[in-house]
């Protein structure tokens, strides 16, 4: 069974503070994913890796980097948490050309 | 790049009824379509995805139809029961890992 997992289900930060999403893989899959999920506008993919070391723009960067240093773990950082960052967080990993795994979300609040 | 809209928005239908969800994608050369099931807490999972060569998948109570001349795909539900209750999120891709999504669809079946 694949089993994504992510740090935290849910997290409050203040306004400015560096926030650390970990999520981690145990299926040797070779992408993964953040999205945000907010009401009303479905996931949006945020930033994606294809291997080690390699990240990918997704549609809204802006605010966010990552970091994949190790296959299984991929990290997202807000550099200075705003309150407009505050939603659900999804990973998710694959196999190239196949199913995307989802972990279980981590909601965010910033304050 | 491409988009994904999909209507409706909530559907709330009775036991037995049937449920149908459109999606339509603006890029031609998109040739993957996923659905995913989110029911209320969890996890975003596949249930059932087709690719551009097939008009047509079919798995127990779930179908999936792609018309590529109209750039629409629906998900077909029949026979709906309670545990069909969730929301259902269509995506679209071309030969990349990188999945749009839609906003998604709040289902209600009523017992």
């Amino acid at each position: 069974d694949v089993k994504v997992t992510q740090s935290s289900r849910y997290l409050v930060k203040r306004t400015g503070e560096k926030v650390f999403l970990e999520c981690v893989q145990d299926m040797d899959h070779e992408n993964m994913f953040w999205y945000r999920q907010d009401p009303g506008l479905g996931l949006r993919l945020i930033y994606f890796s294809y291997d080690v070391k390699m990240k990918e723009k997704g549609d809204i960067p802006e605010g966010y980097s990552v970091s994949r240093e190790k296959k299984e773990r991929f990290s997202l950082i807000l550099e200075s948490a705003s309150t407009n960052q505050t939603s659900m967080y999804l990973c998710a990993s694959s196999l190239r050309w196949d199913e995307q795994y989802f972990g279980p979300g981590t909601r965010l609040t910033v304050t | 790049g491409e988009n994904v809209e999909q209507h409706p928005s909530t559907l709330s239908v009775q036991e037995g009824d049937s449920a149908v969800i459109k999606c339509t994608y603006s890029d031609s050369a998109s040739n993957y379509f996923p659905w995913y099931k989110q029911e209320l807490g969890k996890r975003p999972q596949l249930i059932i995805d087709i690719r551009s060569n097939v008009g047509e998948k079919k798995d127990q109570r779930i179908a999936v139809t792609l018309n590529k001349t109209a750039k629409h795909f629906s998900l077909h539900i029949t026979e709906t029961q309670p545990e069909d209750s969730a929301v259902y999120f269509c995506a679209a891709s071309y030969n990349t890992d990188k999945l749009i999504f839609g906003t998604g669809t709040r289902l209600q079946v009523f017992p």
